[in-house]
C-alpha cells in the first residue's frame, strides 16, 4: 500500500531561523495537502497543491510539489514561536485511493 | 459556518459501556471522515462516508460502528471497547472525497 514518509521527525530551531520539512510518497499523488497541528489541538488545513512542480506561498511559508508528484516540501522563513506544532502532509495516490498522512514533523522554536 | 463540531470533548467509559461520538458540519461537504489519533502519531483513517454512504472501512473492529444519519451528521457508536482504544477521535469533512479536509476539535476518549 501507499506509504508517505516525512523527514525530519523533529526539528528544534532558534527563533528567526528557517525550517524545512520534506514529504515523500511511495506512489504518485493526485494532490498533496499540508496540515498543522498545534500541541493539544487538531489538524488545520494549510494548503493543497495539485499540479506537477507547483509552488505556492503563504506569507513566510513556501510549499512545493515535485515534478513527479511523489514529493513535496514546506519551508518556513524566519520562524516565530507561533509556528510551533506538528506539520503533516497527506495525499491520495492516483488510483483515487484514500489519503495517507505522513508521520509529521514536530517543530519547536526557542525564543 | 466553516466549523466542524464534535461532542463530547472528553469521554471516559468502561469496557462494557455503550457510548456515541457525534460530529456535525454545515458547510455542505459531501465527504465525512473518522480518524483515530494516538499521541505523537498521525491521524489514522477509520471510515469515510461519501454522499452519506460508507465508502471506506479501514478494517476497523466491529466494536466501532459508524452512522451517517444525513449529510451534516456523522456518529461513531462505541461498544465493548478495550483500553488500547483510548485516543483522540477526530471527525473531518471535505467538499468531495480526497479534497482538503476540515477537522473538528476531537473527542478525547479514555477506556478504563
Amino acid at each position: 500500500g501507499q506509504q508517505v514518509m516525512q523527514i525530519p521527525q523533529y526539528q528544534h530551531v532558534q527563533e528567526g531561523e528557517d525550517f524545512t520539512t520534506y514529504c515523500n510518497s511511495s506512489t504518485t499523488l493526485s494532490n498533496i495537502q499540508w496540515y498543522k497541528q498545534r500541541p493539544g489541538g487538531h489538524p488545520v488545513f494549510l494548503i493543497q497543491l495539485v499540479k506537477s512542480g507547483e509552488v505556492k506561498k503563504q506569507k513566510r511559508l513556501t510549499f512545493q510539489f515535485g515534478e513527479a508528484k511523489k514529493n513535496s516540501s514546506l519551508h518556513i522563513t524566519a520562524t516565530q514561536t507561533t509556528d510551533v506544532g506538528t506539520y503533516f502532509c497527506a495525499g491520495p495516490d492516483t488510483n483515487a485511493g484514500k489519503s495517507t498522512f505522513g508521520d509529521g514533523t514536530t517543530l519547536t522554536v526557542k525564543p | 459556518d466553516t466549523e466542524v463540531t464534535q461532542t463530547p470533548k472528553h469521554l471516559v467509559m468502561g469496557m462494557t459501556n455503550k457510548k456515541s461520538l457525534k460530529c456535525e458540519q454545515h458547510m455542505g461537504h459531501r465527504a465525512m471522515y473518522w480518524y483515530k489519533q494516538k499521541a505523537k502519531k498521525p491521524p489514522e483513517l477509520m471510515f469515510v462516508y461519501s454522499y452519506e454512504k460508507l465508502s471506506i472501512n479501514e478494517s476497523v473492529p466491529s466494536r466501532f460502528s459508524p452512522e451517517c444519519p444525513n449529510s451534516s451528521l456523522l456518529n461513531l457508536h462505541l461498544h465493548a471497547l478495550q483500553p488500547e482504544d483510548s485516543a483522540l477521535y477526530l471527525c473531518a469533512s471535505s467538499q468531495d472525497f480526497n479534497n482538503e479536509q476540515f477537522f473538528g476539535p476531537g473527542t478525547r476518549l479514555t477506556v478504563l
